[in-house]
Formats: structure tokens, sequence, C-alpha cells
């Protein structure tokens, strides 16, 4: 079965500073894709950032990078220079094939992190 | 910036109401999928589809029901609300063949059964 874990229901940090977000996986799956998803209190899911399995560097987007560490299924998001904008949830999914046919693009998600940028 | 709507944004209706979610995208994407969330919690995939007149469920069983007649467009149909109907629904589209298969979401509709 393919799962995503999260294990930090909330977190905390300073403005300014640097925080990581915890995300580990599990899948059987070769080839697959993780993804962070932004969920602000208004609702919308606003993608982030994208790890394929096979990339061997780090996916960087501005302030987000991914810590990826595929033996340990791994991908964590660490986010630089916290903004108070950044407080919301963040969400943890991976890419799956499946279904009757195949190839359909799947995403299971994590339970989310909360974080809470504090001035 | 995705161009994908959902209407309407906030609902609130009486129970054993019949209602509609509204989902288009206009990026000519195939793949369309409907997520529902509680608040704060992790999103559950309840419909997808991967093309006109195709549509299967997902992992969450749901009493609603989905169509697929023109490519851009993806209502969800409630024939009877209930308040464990009360939740935010999510729409979201990707386009085969790209390479993230991102999936671009619209902006949710949250629902409120009385």
């Amino acid at each position: 079965a393919q799962k995503i874990t999260q294990t930090q229901p909330g977190m905390f940090v300073q403005e300014k500073e640097a925080v990581t977000l915890d995300c580990t996986y599990d899948t059987s799956d070769q080839s697959y894709g993780l993804f962070w998803y932004k969920q602000p209190s208004s609702g919308e899911m606003i993608f982030l950032i994208y790890q394929g399995s096979y990339d061997e560097q780090n996916a960087t987007e501005g302030r987000y990078s991914l810590n990826f560490q595929k033996a340990r299924k791994s991908a964590n998001l660490v986010i630089s220079a916290s903004q108070l904008g950044d407080s919301a949830m963040y969400f943890c999914a991976m890419r799956s094939y499946g279904g009757i046919s195949g190839g359909y693009n799947k995403l299971i998600f994590g339970a989310g992190t909360r974080l809470a940028v504090h001035p | 910036e995705a161009d994908i709507y959902q209407t309407p944004r906030y609902l609130v209706i009486g129970t054993g109401k019949k209602i509609t979610l509204e989902c288009s995208q206009t990026m000519g994407h195939d793949k369309m999928y409907w997520y529902q969330q509680d608040p704060g919690m992790e999103l559950h995939l309840i419909h997808y589809s991967y093309g006109v007149n195709s549509t299967e469920k997902g992992d969450l069983s749901s009493e609603s029901t989905v169509s697929r007649i023109r490519t851009e467009h993806f209502p969800l149909t409630l024939e009877s609300a209930r308040p464990s109907h009360t939740s935010q629904y999510l729409c979201a589209s990707t386009l085969s063949g790209t390479d993230y298969n991102e999936q671009f979401f619209g902006p949710g509709t949250r629902l409120t059964v009385l």
C-alpha cells in the first residue's frame, strides 16, 4: 500500500528563520513523484515544489527546497527565511499509477502540517 | 496561475436538497478529480475522470455522483444532502504527459448541510 506520513501536526517558527517540514513515504513503485502543496486558510491548494524519484539533485524553487533522501524514503520541505505569509497548512503528496487502464495520475496526500510563523 | 474554477465557493443548504457543485477548467486538461477534505485534515479522492465519458470512484466512498460530458466541465451532484456531507470539496485537473503531472486545484467549495 502507498502512504504518506507527516508526523508534525503543527510547527512554529520565528520570522526570517528556516523551518523543515517532515514527510516520509511508502511505495513499491520504482517511478514516482513527490509534491508539496500549501493550503492557506482560504482553502485553495498551491503547488510549491516537485521531486521525481529519478532526480539526482534536490529540487529548489525560490525559498523552498526539498531534501530528498530516497533510501530513507523521506522528502522533507525546507522553507528558508520564513515570512508571515507562510503561515498555512502544508501537504506532502505522492503520485502513483494505478487503475484499470493504468497511468492515471493519482495523488496520495499526507495529513498535513500546520505552520505558524511568528513575528 | 491555474485556470480552474469552482462554484459556489460557499453553500449552506438544508437536509434532503439536491445540489450540484460546478468545476470547470480552461487548460484543456484531460484528467480531472474531486477531493473531499474535512477542516485541517488530509484530502481524499472521491471521483476522477480520464476524459470525456470516463468517470471512476476514488479511494473514499462517496454518495455523490459525477459526469464528464465535456472536457472542461466536471460537476459533482448530491441527490439528497445530509449533515454528514458537510466538508470542503476540491476539484483538480492535470494534463497527461506533462513532466510533473502537476495537479492544478480550484479554490474549493465549502459545503454545510444543516
